[in-house]
């Protein structure tokens, strides 16, 4: 069975700092990893994916991911974060002939 | 650009009360998922169709869930009866192909709120 675990249910930046959001995940075989953001009363969008290439993923809007198997990881960054960079976002896991497991999501807040 | 369309987009229904919802997914877009997204948790997947035909259902309460896809195209979820726990955002995504390393489109979702 595969499952994912954001570590942190709630992230709070400066504006113009880094952002870390963390992703582990356990899964019994290669898996597809993804980043999908959520704004409010907005869809949800694909930030970027991980589907066994680079190990290191360049996403949408200055973010990027790394996929450290050995750590079981996907951690979600960016250099510096901007106020429109609030929202909810997933990390995802799935597997061919697999379920597609959402985790329960972080919370970016921006300070100004 | 092509979007993924639900309605309605907001639903308040009363218990035991019968509930419908609606999505359109991208053209030409061969597989459908609709989720349940609770407040404060991640989407759930109920189903997932490929054309017409449902590849996984096993989280759907089939008791008073039911989900079709009848063209291929367009599909509907239903609720019948409500229950106050079914209070959620019901979320529809299409893919152009199924399988784990295809991104999903979703749409803005349909929130019900059953009194």
């Amino acid at each position: 069975a595969q499952s994912v675990t954001q570590l942190d249910s709630h992230v709070s930046v400066s504006e113009g700092t880094p952002v870390l959001l963390r992703c582990n995940y356990s899964s019994s075989y290669s898996p597809s990893l993804f980043w999908y953001v959520q704004h409010p009363n907005k869809g949800l969008q694909l930030l970027l994916k991980y589907t066994s290439a680079a190990t290191l993923v360049k996403g949408i809007n200055g973010f990027e991911a790394e996929f450290k198997k050995s750590e079981t990881s996907f951690h979600l960054t960016k250099p510096s974060a901007h106020m429109s960079d609030a929202a909810e976002y997933f990390c995802v896991v799935s597997r061919r002939d697999d379920k597609i497991i959402f985790g329960k999501g972080t919370r970016l807040h921006i300070l100004p | 650009e092509a979007e993924v369309a639900q309605s309605p987009r907001y639903k308040i229904t009363e218990k035991s009360q019968a509930v419908a919802f609606w999505c359109d997914p991208i053209s030409g877009h061969a597989t459908l998922y609709w989720y349940r997204q609770i407040l404060g948790q991640g989407p759930e997947l109920l189903v997932q169709f490929q054309d017409e035909s449902v590849v996984d259902d096993s989280q759907l309460p089939k008791d008073r869930f039911s989900a079709e896809r009848l063209k291929g195209v367009d599909s509907t979820l239903k609720i019948q009866p409500a229950e106050l726990g079914d209070s959620a955002m019901y979320l529809c995504a299409s893919s152009s192909l199924g399988g784990a390393t295809y991104e999903q489109y979703f749409g803005p979702g349909t929130r019900l709120t059953v009194t």
